[in-house]
């Protein structure tokens, strides 16, 4: 869905090493999300905002941190990536009252 | 946490016959269902929902079924497209609008 883009769409990093990802939309969406998709499992919450001031953690937090910079955006950091952080990552976002969620295209990540 | 499972994970089926997308859910609280497309490279699309107080919905050629008796749900595409090809994924959840549980998946190969 071109109204919620992440950067960037692929990443190779090395052990350690800290990395941002980003998520942007236009949809005017409150509530955004960060997932983590991997061969055979569904996909996983990390976190989630339900607006600028409100963080919260999904199934999958340890290792990440996010920061909503403002209703558009939101980003997921790791601060020291690990090679089993190896996956596709996925923004999503919502309206609030409806629970239909909008999925960015995806940035696959390699930790080396 | 949730369970939301598939039956099976690939599925093949020929141009123009129906399609019929099977899933379980584990928690009998679940109150809201999505089903999620998703094309090789991209995010998951919205393809339809169904609240729990509903037993079938039907959209533009696609009708979710749900049975709460066995916690099934199930998503019905007519006269199969070739693009249709994807994996498909059922999500739940209980507190509508806070944390989804995603399945793993089907994919779905549709034969011309």
């Amino acid at each position: 869905d071109a109204d919620v883009t992440q950067t960037p769409r692929n990443r190779i990093t090395k052990t350690g090493k800290r990395i941002m990802l980003e998520c942007s939309q236009t949809k005017g969406h409150d509530r955004m999300y960060w997932y983590r998709q991997d061969p055979g499992l569904g996909l996983r919450l990390i976190y989630y905002s339900f607006d600028v001031k409100d963080i919260n953690k999904g199934e999958i937090s340890d290792g990440y941190s996010v920061s909503r910079q403002a209703q558009a955006k939101f980003s997921l950091s790791l601060e020291s990536a690990i090679p089993n952080q190896t996956a596709l990552y996925f923004c999503a976002t919502s309206r609030v009252g409806k629970e239909t969620q909008y999925f960015g295209p995806g940035t696959r990540l390699l930790v080396l | 946490g949730e369970s939301v499972g598939l039956h099976l994970p690939t599925l093949s089926v020929q141009e123009g016959d129906n399609s019929i997308i099977n899933c379980a859910y584990s928690n009998s609280a679940s109150d809201y269902f999505i089903w999620y497309k998703q094309e090789s490279g991209k995010g998951p699309q919205f393809i339809i929902d169904i609240r729990s107080n509903m037993d079938k919905r039907q959209g533009q050629r696609v009708t979710v079924l749900l049975n709460k008796t066995v916690k099934h749900l199930s998503l019905q595409i007519a006269a199969t497209q070739p693009g249709d090809s994807a994996v498909y994924f059922c999500a739940e959840t209980l507190n509508t609008g806070n944390q989804f549980y995603f399945g793993t998946g089907t994919s779905l190969t549709v034969i011309p």
